[in-house]
């Protein structure tokens, strides 16, 4: 089974600060994912990258960004945190013929 | 833009009742999946759907899809009070990598 590890479930953060959460997959994947999640508003894709230092804009990539510098690993960062970005983010990974696995997630306050 | 969407968003019912969750999708696609969230968990995998006709099954839980209607189903048979969860569609449309989700449907089952 894919392992998809995010390193923390719950983090608290001032407005302004630099926030980096970090993904990384076991399976080698070409394909991760970076979601955030809020209640009414359902799962909304950030970004995403289909390789070493390729990425996409999603639907809301305004006050992120994203650095995959290995197939691994999958950053998000939150060049100056608002309170706005308070919410639950989840990492992804995977392949269209076999599905996406999602991490544990990890709940950023900002305040 | 691909959009999904899922109804009902809400959905309360007894034990023991068979039920349907349907969810529509705006362009081409003949990959859809079908994800389970708990309360404060991430989303676990639960069906991956990828022709027109596929039909999948475990335990009380049978999902389809029909591609020309762009819809799929998932459809809860004699529910117990475990399968009580937010169930979630997501689709990726040809041509790219993205995975769109649905809103969610919050599944509460009564005794």
């Amino acid at each position: 089974d894919v392992k998809v590890t995010q390193s923390s479930r719950y983090l608290v953060k001032r407005t302004g600060e630099k926030v980096f959460l970090e993904c990384v997959q076991d399976m080698d994947h070409e394909n991760m994912f970076w979601y955030r999640q809020d209640p009414g508003l359902g799962l909304r894709l950030i970004y995403f990258s289909y390789d070493v230092k390729m990425k996409e804009k999603g639907d809301i990539p305004e006050g992120y960004s994203v650095s995959r510098e290995k197939k691994e690993r999958f950053s998000l960062i939150l060049e100056s945190a608002s309170t706005n970005q308070t919410s639950m983010y989840l990492c992804a990974t995977g392949t269209v013929n076999y599905g996406y696995t999602f991490g544990s997630g990890t709940r950023l306050t900002v305040v | 833009e691909l959009k999904v969407e899922q109804n009902p968003l809400f959905l309360s019912m007894q034990e023991g009742k068979n039920y349907t969750i349907y969810c529509n999708y705006s362009t081409t696609s003949d990959r859809l999946y079908w994800y389970r969230q708990d309360p404060g968990k991430s989303l676990e995998s639960l069906f991956v759907l990828l022709s027109n006709g596929a039909v999948k099954q475990e335990g009380r839980l049978m999902a389809s899809l029909d591609t020309k209607a762009r819809l799929s189903t998932l459809h809860i048979t004699a529910a117990v009070h475990d399968l009580s969860a937010t169930y979630f569609c997501a689709v990726v449309s040809f041509g790219n990598e993205k995975l769109t989700f649905g809103t969610g449907t919050r599944l509460t089952i009564i005794p």
